[in-house]
């Protein structure tokens, strides 16, 4: 019945390793995004899809990339982790073709830690 | 220049007390929603309510009432008879017409703490 659902739940890694964190959304919505949230809360977008297609990219380092292979799912990979890069990945969906209108609603969130 | 500004970083009340949590936002768009969020210690961000540039009305739903002011330009939460359960961090956000993609721009967050 999860909404929004995001795998895995917390993830721990070494620097320099690659990897993955998948979202699906089981609401019919067309848009989905990525955010990240730092150690003191802060909230930044960084990527947003709608059905399939890439709408937003902020200034994010080209080691991550989205992969949209459907518009339920938009799974955000990582190459080379930096110790910069633990944070907490939430992934977000919204209702049509991501206007300004629209509420965005978020997943659980994926806590990585990168030692 | 921060968009969104909420300059209450950690608000700590008894239970019973109303707690009121500013947000200020700064756009150059005269359509834009405006949302708030809640951040429960679990994690997971909750969606409040959200307001069209366009509704100045205040909005009262159960404990909780907004109040925004486009001529201060505020977006105010006001939490009524705290309970233990609002303990959370809460986020208010912005969404401007003329922004590509439908890009949330959020204030720092408040930290609320309801003691018993």
């Amino acid at each position: 019945d999860t909404a929004v659902s995001q795998t895995p739940k917390y993830l721990v890694t070494q620097m320099g390793n690659d990897k993955s964190i998948k979202c699906e959304q089981n609401l019919g919505h067309d848009t989905m995004y990525w955010y990240k949230q730092d150690s003191k809360k802060f909230l930044k977008i960084m990527f947003s899809y709608n059905n399939k297609e890439l709408i937003i990219n902020e200034t994010v380092p080209n080691r991550f990339s989205p992969k949209s292979p459907d518009k339920a799912h938009l799974n955000l990979h990582i190459n080379s982790l930096e110790l910069g890069d633990s944070a907490v990945y939430f992934c977000a969906s919204s209702p049509s073709g991501g206007t300004y209108t629209d509420t965005q609603y978020f997943g659980p969130g994926t806590r990585l830690t990168v030692l | 220049a921060q968009k969104v500004t909420q300059a209450q970083t950690e608000i700590s009340v008894v239970e019973k007390e109303d707690v009121t949590l500013d947000c200020v936002y700064e756009t150059r768009d005269t359509t834009y929603y405006l949302f708030w969020y809640k951040q429960p210690p679990s994690g997971e961000l909750v969606f409040l309510i959200r307001r069209n540039s366009f509704d100045e009305q205040n909005e009262i739903s159960g404990r909780y009432s907004w109040n925004f002011q486009k001529s201060t330009s505020s977006f105010n939460f006001t939490i009524t008879a705290s309970q233990v359960v609002d303990s959370a961090v809460y986020f208010c956000a912005l969404s401007e017409a003329r922004a590509a993609g439908n890009k949330l721009t959020f204030g720092g967050g408040t930290r609320v703490l309801v003691k018993p």
